[in-house]
């Protein structure tokens, strides 16, 4: 069967400081990788997606970017984190085995990621 | 073009009683519309899903409404319990050609009083 792991499930870093959250699927091969952000009380707002190695896709310009680096690896990173970034940072998976019509997303657990 | 609106933002079920909760999109390019429930501190999982082929798909005490011509789907929880009490989002995807992109409503907060 499938798994999504995110961690860390909870991190507190100061304003400036680098980010980096991973995401790893484990018992499929090619799928679709997606980072969301929710904020508290929130819809999932997207931020990027990746439809194979080292192609990520930006739904929102912002201080964030993602990498694809392994076919089941999807990473979140900043350079220097603004208060704004707090939330709750999710990664989801679809397959994308030839099959056109739409599919279910499955997500991970969450990172909470707090800025002082 | 791509919303899909989601009401009402909270509701209160007595134990026993029926949850619903709606969604209206506007991309008629949409073909696959799923339903999510989230707890606090978790991610959303899947809950029941539909094509707009089928005008009503029921999975245990959650049943999916579908009309196409509305452009209107809706969630059903009968004989809701407190263990439903959760966040519900719908969706909506138009499939690979866009990257399997889900649009979500902004939620449902359900509690359902013992």
């Amino acid at each position: 069967s499938q798994t999504i792991h995110q961690w860390p499930a909870t991190l507190v870093q100061p304003v400036g400081s680098p980010l980096s959250l991973e995401c790893t699927v484990e018992g499929t091969s090619n799928p679709n990788l997606y980072w969301y952000r929710q904020a508290a009380g929130r819809g999932l707002q997207l931020l990027f997606y990746s439809v194979g190695i080292g192609q990520i896709s930006s739904e929102v310009p912002q201080n964030l970017s993602a990498s694809r680096p392994q076919d089941r690896q999807f990473i979140l990173s900043s350079k220097k984190l603004l208060l704004s970034d707090s939330g709750f940072y999710l990664c989801a998976w679809s397959t994308r085995q030839g099959v056109n019509e739409g599919q279910p997303q499955h997500f991970g657990d969450g990172t909470r990621l707090s800025i002082l | 073009q791509q919303q899909v609106k989601q009401s009402p933002q909270s509701l209160i079920v007595q134990k026993g009683g029926i949850s619903i909760i709606n969604c209206a999109y506007e991309n008629t390019a949409f073909d696959y519309f799923p339903w999510y429930q989230q707890f606090p501190g978790k991610g959303p999982a899947l809950l029941i899903a539909i094509r707009p082929d089928v005008s009503e798909k029921k999975e245990g005490r959650f049943t999916i409404s579908f009309n196409k011509s509305a452009k209107q789907f809706s969630l059903h929880i009968m004989d809701s319990q407190p263990g439903d009490s959760a966040t519900y989002f719908c969706a909506a995807s138009s499939g690979e050609a866009a990257g399997n992109k889900l649009t979500f409503g902004g939620g449902t907060r359900v509690l359902v009083k013992p």
